[in-house]
């Protein structure tokens, strides 16, 4: 079946430091979308990138779609204490939509 | 967010006990499901609806069964709880299918299972 793989599955950076996580999968997908859940919240949608090769950006978050369509990568820059949290990818084949186990986020001030 | 409404929030139950769980939207969207988050499984789904009446099994259906009589209400039933449906579920709406439209999460439901 689909599966989708998220590394690193923690992230502890300095505060004003940049990180990226990446987001792999077995089978070419479709779109992947990415959303963020901060500590006991709820998952939040962030972005969806459908074509291969993709980047697209918000604000210090750059998303980025694989060529195959089989990975994507979230960069953030300068990060900031607001950046905790746990951020999902999910990929999107056939109708079915897997999501990653998630990179836990953790900012030293 | 979004108008859904994830009832109870909090759940203690014990072993063999059957429990619902409530899912309830305001945006009168189609589809609606249901996922458990657990550490290291990221989210699951459990049951999804397409409409009124029309249900299908996730990856992890096992142990539960789903309702949808309104569209705005979409029951997840755990007919006889188990230790390893210790969970936080979530509901989630989208506008158009899996396939290209993102997910809006309730705030989720913290089931213990004693």
């Amino acid at each position: 079946g689909q599966q989708v793989m998220q590394i690193p599955q923690y992230q502890h950076v300095q505060e004003g430091e940049d990180f990226t996580t990446y987001c792999n999968s077995s089978t070419t997908l479709s779109n992947i979308q990415w959303y963020k859940q901060r500590p006991g919240g709820h998952p939040v949608f962030l972005i969806q990138l459908v074509k291969s090769g993709e980047v697209k950006k918000q604000k210090r978050l750059t998303f980025q779609f694989g060529e195959a369509k089989k990975n994507s990568s979230l960069h953030i820059t300068a990060t900031q204490t607001t950046d905790v949290g746990t951020y999902f990818c999910a990929g999107i084949r056939d109708y079915k939509l897997s999501f990653g186990a998630g990179t836990t986020v953790t900012v030293r001030a | 967010d979004a108008g859904i409404t994830q009832s109870p929030r909090h759940k203690v139950t014990e072993t063999g006990t059957p429990v619902t769980l409530r899912c309830h939207q305001t945006e009168n969207h189609r589809y609606m499901y249901w996922y458990r988050q657990d550490p290291g499984h990221g989210l699951r789904l459990i049951h999804y609806s397409y409409g009124v009446k029309d249900t299908d099994k996730g990856e992890v259906s096992d142990g539960y069964s789903v309702s949808r009589s309104k569209t705005e209400d979409f029951l997840l039933t755990l007919e006889s709880a188990t230790s390893s449906q210790t969970s936080v579920y979530f509901c989630a709406i989208s506008t158009g299918g899996l396939n290209n439209s993102p997910l809006h999460f309730g705030n989720g439901t913290r089931l213990t299972v004693t």
